[in-house]
């Protein structure tokens, strides 16, 4: 199955900015757009943010998505211990017609 | 708040039928699609595939000859056959419901619990 590129992990200090980025092509994010999804141990994703920079009801302003052409980016501000977790990127792609996701990337706040 | 709640075996046997069910409760059944996802041990997220509301399906070309995904509307629930199971299709299954905006998919917004499901001899 034709996925996303993320890279595998990120570690950032407390407090501090991630931005995690997410590579496509023109089948999917660039047609369809792009969500992200937050993963931490032992739970289901969590939907955080939809067609490419929007955030749906009751999550944090500290997340914000954007997207460029075939390039995705999850930026988190002030990081807290809560957002370790794994994060995923995932589009429709309309060649496949199906759900794509990348390889998710480990997030460590250190 | 939508909720989905999803049930099924866990420990199957190779070549036997994975079932699993989901129910939707808290919104209407219908204006969304309806996935299916797995998640191997210590992997990432594999679509399996969809429904609408009135049947009409895609699946992932790798699984496309396996599985099948039905609707019943009367029960708000949609559910997931995947046939001639192997140790390669241990994985935790997840429900997920599909937003669509403007005439494509927008997210996978809310999600089963998981059910994990282990096929061995």
């Amino acid at each position: 199955q034709a996925g996303l590129t993320q890279l595998p992990s990120v570690s950032k200090g407390l407090r501090q900015t991630a931005t995690l980025t997410c590579s496509g092509n023109n089948f999917n994010i660039d047609n369809q757009g792009v969500s992200w999804l937050q993963q931490r141990q032992g739970h289901p994703p969590k939907l955080l943010s939809y067609r490419n920079d929007n955030r749906p009801s009751g999550i944090s302003e500290r997340f914000s998505a954007s997207r460029s052409g075939n390039t995705a980016s999850l930026t988190i501000t002030g990081l807290q211990p809560e957002d370790e977790a794994d994060y995923y990127c995932a589009t429709w792609d309309n060649s496949l017609r199906g759900w794509v996701f990348g390889g998710g990337t480990k997030l460590t706040v250190v | 708040q939508v909720q989905l709640q999803q049930w099924g075996a866990g420990l199957l046997k190779p070549s036997e039928t994975l079932s699993l069910t989901c129910a939707v409760y808290g919104d209407s059944f219908a204006g969304y699609y309806w996935s299916w996802i797995r998640q191997p041990p210590g992997k990432g997220l594999e679509w399996i595939g969809e429904s609408n509301y009135s049947g009409t399906t895609n699946y992932s070309p790798s699984l496309n000859s396996r599985v099948t995904i039905s609707v019943d509307t009367s029960k708000n629930q949609f559910s997931l056959k995947l046939s001639s199971l192997t140790a390669a299709d241990t994985a935790v299954y997840y429900c997920a419901r599909g937003l669509a905006s403007y005439g494509r998919r927008a997210g996978l917004d809310f999600w089963g619990q998981g059910t994990p499901v282990t096929v061995s001899s």
